[in-house]
């Protein structure tokens, strides 16, 4: 089974600052996903990638396949950015292994 | 209306009793997906169904059963709730591979 470890558990920021949530996987993978929860619950899919970056808005991924390592950065950031933010990871076919979360807090 | 419905929203069940939680979806899509999340563990896979005519256990099944009515159906079933079952629940769908991985609003469950 892939072991997908996230850090850090919990983050705070100030307003504006540049943030980093990093993941890393134990096994090769063909996808990896950002998910994001707000408080109440609801998850949403923020990205799906297989190589190199993607980006939308503030909101920055990046892979190594080689290393088995992704990352998350945020730019910029806002209260409204706080949330849980999930990894999980995709191979062969079968379904995703999530990791435990990042809880990031920006404040005003 | 959400692509993924859960039902119902919250439960405060007793322990010993039997507990169904719903899932609909209007993705079309043939998989779908039941997770548990507590705090500290992140989203688990209690068992999942790539097709109506598929079943499979998750890393954590025991305690639990499923039923695939429709390719749009997929419900819980907690036969004997205790109560280290409460958590949120939440049903997913996707498509072939990883694509399209879409969440339903979640079920909190509280087993007294």
């Amino acid at each position: 089974k892939n072991e997908v470890e996230q850090s850090p558990q919990n983050l705070t920021a100030q307003e504006g600052e540049f943030i980093t949530i990093n993941c890393s996987y134990s096994v090769g993978i063909s996808a990896l996903h950002w998910l994001q929860q707000h408080p109440g619950g609801g998850i949403v899919s923020l990205f799906m990638l297989s190589s190199g970056k993607k980006k939308h808005g503030r909101l920055i991924a990046t892979i190594n396949i080689q290393e088995k390592h992704s990352s998350l950065h945020i730019t910029a950031s806002h209260p409204r950015d706080s949330a849980v933010y999930i990894c999980a990871v995709y191979s062969g076919n079968t379904p995703l292994v999530f990791g435990k979360g990042t809880r990031l807090s920006v404040i005003a | 209306d959400a692509d993924v419905t859960q039902t119902p929203r919250n439960r405060i069940t007793k322990t010993g009793k039997r507990i169904m939680l719903e899932c609909s979806q209007t993705k079309g899509h043939d998989r779908m997906y039941w997770y548990r999340q507590d705090p500290g563990l992140g989203l688990r896979l209690i068992y999942y169904s790539f097709d109506v005519k598929d079943i499979n256990k998750g890393e954590i099944s025991d305690g639990y059963s499923v039923s695939r009515q429709a390719q749009a159906k997929f419900s819980l079933s907690l036969e004997s709730a205790i109560p280290n079952q409460t958590a949120l629940y939440f049903c997913a769908t996707s498509d072939q591979g990883a694509y399209g991985y879409t969440f339903g609003s979640g079920t909190r469950l509280t087993v007294v």
